[in-house]
C-alpha cells in the first residue's frame, strides 16, 4: 500500500475562508500532484511538482497555490475559498527509474464542501 | 474532443460474468497505457500497465491494446463483488510525467 497521506479527509467551510490541504509521501518520491475529481469526470492535473523548490500549474486553471519545501510535503492552498471550489482534491506522487516512474500512487482524497 | 474517452456507465453484471471495460484515444503517439481501480471515498491505485500493443495477463485481470485502432481494454475473468469500483483509463502524455485520464466506467457486480 502507497505511502501517502493526506488531511483532513473531509472539510466543509464558509465562503472567503482560506484553508490549506495538506500532502504527504514518506516514498522519497521527487514528483508530486494534485488533481481535482469531481463525480462522473476524469480527474484534472491542478499543480505538479518534478522536485523541491519546483511548481507548476496543471491544465486545469486554478485559484489555488502550492508549495515543495520539502521533499515528502506538497500542501495545496487556497486563499478565499468559494463555492465553485467544492470538489474532492487527490494529492499523488512518482518517482523511480524505468517503469516504476511512470506509476502514480494517490492519498485518500481529500472532500471539500464550501458553503 | 476529449483526448481520452470512457464510458461512465453504471455497468452492472452479476457475479462471475466476463467484464469488458475500454477506453479510446485520439493520439496515436501515445505509448504508455494504465488502468486504475478507484473504490469509493479512496484515492486510485495502478491495476494495469502496458506499452506495447498486445495484451497482458495479471490473475482475472488482463489489458489490451489496439494501437491500429486507438483502444485500450481491460477484462475481468469470474468476476467479483469485490471488484465493485470505478475502473479508470490513464495515457501518459509524451516525454514528460503527466498522465491523462478517462472519466473512469462505474462497475457493479451483483451476488
Amino acid at each position: 500500500e502507497a505511502d501517502i497521506y493526506q488531511t483532513p479527509r473531509y472539510l466543509v467551510i464558509g465562503t472567503g475562508k482560506k484553508i490549506t490541504l495538506e500532502c504527504s509521501q514518506t516514498m522519497g518520491h521527487d514528483k508530486m500532484y494534485w488533481y481535482q475529481q469531481d463525480p462522473g469526470m476524469e480527474l484534472h492535473l491542478i499543480h505538479y511538482s518534478y522536485g523541491v523548490n519546483s511548481t507548476e500549474k496543471g491544465d486545469l486553471s486554478s485559484e489555488s497555490t502550492v508549495s515543495r519545501i520539502r521533499t515528502e510535503h506538497f500542501p495545496l492552498t487556497l486563499e478565499s475559498a468559494r463555492p465553485s471550489h467544492t470538489s474532492q482534491y487527490l494529492c499523488a506522487s512518482s518517482g523511480g527509474w524505468g517503469r516504476a516512474e511512470e506509476t502514480q500512487y494517490f492519498g485518500p482524497g481529500t472532500r471539500l464542501l464550501v458553503l | 474532443q476529449k483526448e481520452v474517452e470512457q464510458d461512465p456507465g453504471p455497468l452492472s453484471v452479476p457475479e462471475g460474468a466476463i467484464v469488458s471495460l475500454n477506453c479510446t484515444y485520439s493520439n496515436s503517439a501515445f505509448q504508455y497505457f494504465m488502468w486504475y481501480r478507484q473504490y469509493s471515498r479512496k484515492g486510485p491505485e495502478l491495476l494495469m500497465y502496458t506499452y506495447s500493443s498486445g495484451n497482458k495477463e495479471d490473475g482475472r485481470f488482463t489489458a489490451q491494446v489496439d494501437k491500429s485502432s486507438k483502444y485500450i481494454s481491460l477484462f475481468i475473468r469470474d468476476s467479483q463483488p469485490s471488484d465493485s469500483a470505478t475502473y479508470l483509463c490513464a495515457i501518459k502524455k509524451g516525454s514528460n510525467y503527466q498522465l491523462i485520464w478517462g472519466a473512469g466506467t462505474k462497475l457493479i457486480i451483483k451476488p
